[in-house]
């Protein structure tokens, strides 16, 4: 079964804070997501990576960065958290570097900016 | 980019009937359409996809269908139970991008 993790369930953060969420799948995927969801908006493309160090803008990259060092792990980065970064982020992965392959989410972390 | 539209927003269907959700895209390059479902305080599940060299697919009791030409894909489930219960995502992808573009979801209650 692929298995993705992600390092927190719920996280409360403070405005101005620089907050990392981790994400690890344990498939050897080449690819690797960051969705945002919020009510009634669905899931928003964040960034996305095909490939170790490298990155690519999704639909909502601003006020975010990402890394990925190992195939494994993605982070994303909020440099300086806002209020309107509260929300749930999901990560995801597929097996392929190109085609469109299924998408396989972690449980989610739920970000509170206070 | 590419556009889903989903609709309904929101389902509710006694136990054992049949639940329909609809999704529209815009770029007729998309090639892909899974469907996701999200139970409660967990992430999307994938439950069905269908490519578009194909019409319809079944599985047990979820069906998908596939109108290229209309651009639109909608998803069925036949005799409910109150396990369907959960928020349904659809989404499209053009084979040569891997993006996947979601719809805003369908909260669907089954009602015992």
């Amino acid at each position: 079964d692929v298995k993705v993790t992600q390092s927190s369930r719920y996280l409360v953060k403070r405005t101005g804070e620089k907050v990392f969420l981790e994400c690890v799948q344990d498939m050897d995927h080449e690819n690797m997501f960051w969705y945002r969801q919020d009510p009634g908006l669905g899931l928003r493309l964040i960034y996305f990576s095909y490939d170790v160090k490298m990155k690519e803008k999704g639909d909502i990259p601003e006020g975010y960065s990402v890394s990925r060092e190992k195939k494994e792990r993605f982070s994303l980065i909020l440099e300086s958290a806002s209020t309107n970064q509260t929300s749930m982020y999901l990560c995801a992965s597929s097996p392929s570097g190109r085609g469109a392959d299924t998408q396989y989410f972690g449980p989610g972390t739920r970000l509170t900016v206070l | 980019g590419e556009n889903v539209e989903q609709h309904p927003s929101t389902l509710s269907v006694q136990e054992g009937d049949s639940a329909v959700i609809k999704c529209t895209y815009s770029d007729s390059a998309s090639n892909y359409f899974p469907w996701y479902k999200q139970e409660l305080g967990k992430g999307p599940q994938l439950i069905i996809d269908i490519r578009s060299n194909v019409g319809e697919k079944k599985d047990q009791r979820i069906a998908v269908t596939l109108n290229k030409t209309a651009k639109h894909f909608s998803l069925h489930i036949t005799e409910t139970q109150p396990e369907d219960s959960a928020v349904y995502f659809c989404a499209a992808s053009i084979n040569t991008g891997n993006q996947f573009y979601f719809g805003t979801g369908t909260s669907l209650t089954v009602i015992p």
